[in-house]
């Protein structure tokens, strides 16, 4: 099946650590893209890929990092410089230029003890 | 900033009964999506309009749109329980070099009775 994963599903990190999200797309996209929901709030945009070894930093780029080291990956760390880092990530993709369509991943929930 | 606002925040009603939800937006578009999410899952797309195209159906959605007034709306006929879901619209142009960045409202949260 033709798809997004995202893993793990649950993630449970301790303050200070840095911690990396996974995302995977076997949908031959070029652009990949990493949200963060709050509750009750919309996705707001982390970081984006328009192609490998290319990013940009969306909204809220400060205390994330990411890489595009293949057209198929696009992890996301999220590190100890993020303040607030409890939430709901959400990885997408798009395909060929002008499609504007989203293909969403199931999401990571991290939780920071 | 979000560009689409969803309204109303939450809808409640009973199976059977029409849902419909709005989505404003502030600036030029492209085209307007919808997208469903149910709880703690990732957004699944639901119907795209394009920036000249004023109603589009599918199966059970009717989505509209008025440019001149830069708002939207979602009709979902004969809900049904397995409806219950978050509803966002994502408004955008197309970025220069082909990439979409879409903006999304909060959503409007449905619940379907049964």
């Amino acid at each position: 099946d033709g798809g997004i994963t995202q893993s793990p599903k649950y993630l449970f990190r301790k303050e200070g650590q840095n911690v990396t999200l996974s995302c995977e797309q076997n949908l031959n996209h070029d652009a990949m893209y990493w949200y963060r929901q709050d509750p009750g709030q919309g996705l707001r945009l982390i970081y984006y890929s328009q192609i490998v070894n290319d990013f940009q930093k969306g909204d809220i780029a400060e205390g994330y990092s990411v890489s595009r080291e293949k057209k198929e990956s696009f992890p996301l760390t999220v590190t100890s410089a993020q303040k607030n880092p409890t939430a709901f990530y959400l990885c997408a993709s798009t395909g060929q230029a002008n499609t504007d369509t989203q293909y969403f991943g199931p999401g990571t929930r991290l939780t920071v003890l | 900033s979000q560009q689409g606002e969803e309204d109303p925040q939450a809808l409640s009603i009973q199976e059977g009964e029409n849902a419909t939800m709005n989505c404003s937006y502030k600036t030029s578009i492209n085209n307007l999506q919808w997208y469903r999410q149910n709880s703690g899952r990732g957004l699944v797309h639901l119907i795209l309009i394009r920036s000249n195209e004023r109603e589009k159906h599918s199966g059970r959605l009717r989505v509209t749109l008025d440019t001149s007034k830069k708002s939207s709306s979602l009709l979902i006929t004969a809900s049904r329980a397995a409806d219950t879901a978050s509803y966002f619209c994502a408004t955008g142009p197309s970025w220069g070099g082909g990439s979409y960045i879409p903006t999304f409202g909060r959503g409007t949260s449905l619940i379907v009775h049964p």
